[in-house]
């Protein structure tokens, strides 16, 4: 079967430490995104990626980093310098042009940092 | 700036008819589209529209006027497992996806 898996579902961390999101897909697709999601609000784009060994900052970038050394993998990097990093995060991927196709979404990963 | 305006939250019956709206105000357009997301789950690709007019996939359309820059999803036969959140998101002039906050729809028997 095809698609996105994100792991782990929920994620607890105390504040000041790094922790990486893992996102995988096999849709063979070349474009990936990060999401964060608060309540009552739209998804806002933390970082997206059209090709391996490539990504841009979204619009919400600052205290996180990415990488995408292979096309099947993304991950998120939440560091420290995240001031507020409790959210709830998606990771999506299409087949081209960030806003040109339909996005196909992982299951999310829900991270609390206290 | 960037805008999309959806209702908070939305109640109806099961079995009947329900519309949730999104109007926008964008740096120009290429497309809307809807997704639909249960609590605690990923979106899920509900429709894509481009050019006016109503499209129509099961039981649920969806409407674009560009012109009015508005936009609505209509559910018909509603079911318990429509209880859902929906997302309005356009396709701005640079391709950029803008995301609305998303409609709660809450079905009651």
């Amino acid at each position: 079967d095809g698609g996105i898996t994100q792991s782990p579902k929920y994620l607890f961390r105390k504040e000041g430490q790094n922790v990486t999101l893992s996102c995988e897909q096999n849709l063979n697709h070349d474009a990936m995104y990060w999401y964060r999601q608060d309540p009552g609000q739209g998804l806002r784009l933390i970082y997206y990626s059209q090709i391996v060994n490539d990504f841009q900052k979204g619009d919400i970038a600052e205290g996180y980093s990415v990488s995408r050394e292979k096309k099947e993998s993304f991950p998120l990097t939440v560091t420290s310098a995240q001031k507020n990093p409790t959210a709830f995060y998606l990771c999506a991927s299409s087949n081209g042009e960030r806003g040109a196709y339909e996005q196909y979404f992982g299951p999310g990963t829900r991270l609390t940092v206290t | 700036g960037q805008n999309i305006d959806q209702p908070t939250e939305m109640t109806a019956t099961e079995g009947a008819i329900v519309q949730i709206n999104c109007t926008y105000q964008t740096s120009g357009f290429n497309g809307l589209f809807w997704y639909q997301q249960h609590a605690g789950e990923a979106p899920t690709f509900l429709s894509y529209n481009v050019l006016d007019g109503l499209e129509e996939k099961g039981r649920f359309s969806s409407f674009l006027s560009r012109s009015k820059g508005y936009s609505y999803l209509l559910l018909k036969e509603l079911q318990m497992k429509d209880s859902a959140s929906y997302l309005c998101a356009v396709v701005d002039s640079n391709y950029q996806l803008i995301w609305g906050a998303g409609t709660k729809l809450i079905i009651k028997p």
